[in-house]
């Protein structure tokens, strides 16, 4: 039981370039997100899915795209990368409501744009 | 717009000391959750507390919930060495169910314990 995933854990980008940041979880959770942590900073949400199909957008969406198409993956896809945009990427997943939402994370991928 | 903040935002202990670390936020909510995070590493999941008046234990970690006052805190009891980290307080936005989890997080408490 791998808990949650990501790759790559390092990334640097040149402004302009677009890359796509994945995660898995093998819990069977219906619930995913996408968080960004700048440094000294607590997380913020950029996107999240209630189950395969179904994406909403968070506090601070813009400059990304999201896709789930299985219970499992939950890619994140950043366009037009931006200086602003460097920053510590985390994806989590929750088993919903019967969990009370409790959120498990991935170990992060860490991205610089210069 | 739900706005949570902690402090103090940078504390030093010594060893042995208690202390508690405050978690305020600005909207209705009744869930809560602490995390702690290691330099470098990811966020490790401590409480999650659901209800007012809430109270959960774990080894020298003692959090509590008080909706009415939409406060929470963290209690260190006899600080070691290896409680050292930063820790995160995070509301869930939605009442009843009806946020699936979007999570707002403080600015995070960075503790550090001295021999």
């Amino acid at each position: 039981n791998a808990g949650v995933t990501q790759t790559p854990k390092f990334r640097i980008l040149k402004i302009g370039q677009s890359m796509t940041l994945q995660c898995a979880q093998d819990m069977n959770h219906n619930y995913m997100y996408w968080y960004r942590q700048d440094p000294g900073m607590g997380l913020k949400l950029i996107y999240y899915s209630v189950g395969a199909g179904i994406t909403d957008k968070g506090e601070v969406p813009n400059g990304y795209n999201v896709s789930r198409s299985t219970t499992e993956d939950f890619p994140l896809r950043l366009e037009l990368a931006a200086p602003s945009q460097t920053s510590v990427y985390f994806c989590a997943s929750s088993g919903g409501v019967i969990s009370a939402y409790e959120q498990y994370f991935g170990p992060g991928t860490r991205l610089t744009v210069t | 717009e739900l706005k949570v903040e902690q402090n103090p935002l940078f504390l030093s202990m010594q060893e042995g000391k208690n202390y508690t670390i405050y978690c305020n936020y600005s909207t209705t909510s009744d869930r809560l959750y602490w995390y702690r995070q290691d330099p470098g590493k990811s966020l490790e999941s401590l409480f999650v507390l659901l209800s007012n008046g809430a109270v959960k234990q774990e080894g020298r970690l003692m959090a509590s919930l008080d909706t009415k006052a939409r406060l929470s805190t963290l209690h260190i009891t006899a600080a070691v060495h290896d409680l050292s980290a930063t820790y995160f307080c995070a509301v869930d936005g939605g009442a009843g169910g009806t946020s699936y989890g979007k999570l707002t997080f403080g600015q995070g408490t960075i503790l550090t314990v001295h021999p």
